[in-house]
């Protein structure tokens, strides 16, 4: 079952344009996880947010985290071509086993 | 190795057949996970060890699916008499920590198509 729901489902964008990505989780979480997927590969880290954060940086990326409306952004600006893949965010269960429950992603696309 | 390293990268079976998905994590990564990931979809969570211990295995949608990890590194996912709706993605992670706050470090992930 998924855990996270992000929105939109799909986006397309041109190259230099901002690209926000959302999501929504069900239960109470200590932190939030990005992912970023590029097509034929493995998932790859990109941020973690914990719950007692509101917002962090790294790099083009601005991740936000409302736990009152249990739900977290995904900004990439100044996007490049590059960037353009499936973006998931994850969240533990309650157990803490460092297992993630994933979203069913947001497929981005830049064009050049 | 530098990433986790999962084999075959591909692999057609026929339906009724027996499938053997290995999985290299980083060296000293405590945590392993296996994740289904369906076309369009997010991964969907199958099972988790730490060490050589499966102390989650949840996700497992049948008892056809089967995983190992004997030595506490190399992990074996099997999936008997295939079918169909297996055909899928498994994508293979290690964690060097066992909390929720350690990320992911995913292989590149086996597609199997059953036909």
């Amino acid at each position: 079952s998924q855990q996270g729901e992000e929105d939109p489902q799909a986006l397309s964008i041109q190259e230099g344009e901002n690209a926000t990505m959302n999501c929504s989780y069900k239960t109470s979480i200590n932190n939030l996880q990005w992912y970023r997927q590029n097509s034929g590969r493995g998932l790859v880290h990109l941020i973690l947010i914990r719950s007692n954060e509101r917002e962090k940086h790294s790099g083009r990326l601005r991740v936000t985290l409302d736990t009152s409306k249990k739900s977290s952004s995904l900004l990439i600006t100044a996007s490049r071509a590059a960037d353009t893949a499936s973006y998931f965010c994850a969240t533990p269960p309650s157990s803490n086993t460092g297992k993630l429950i994933f979203g069913q992603g947001t497929t981005l696309q830049v064009k050049p | 190795g530098a990433g986790v390293s999962q084999s075959p990268r591909y692999k057609v079976a026929k339906r009724g057949q027996d499938v053997a998905l290995r999985c290299d994590p980083i060296s000293g990564h405590v945590s392993l996970f296996w994740y289904q990931q369906a076309l369009g979809q997010g991964p969907e969570f199958l099972t988790y060890f730490q060490n050589e211990a499966q102390l989650d295995k949840s996700g497992l949608p049948s008892d056809r699916f089967f995983a190992e990890r004997p030595e506490g590194s190399v992990s074996t996912l099997k999936i008997q008499r295939t079918q169909q709706e297996d055909s899928a993605v498994y994508l293979c992670a290690s964690s060097h920590r066992r909390v929720s706050n350690s990320p992911l470090h995913f292989g590149n992930g086996t597609r199997l198509t059953v036909t």
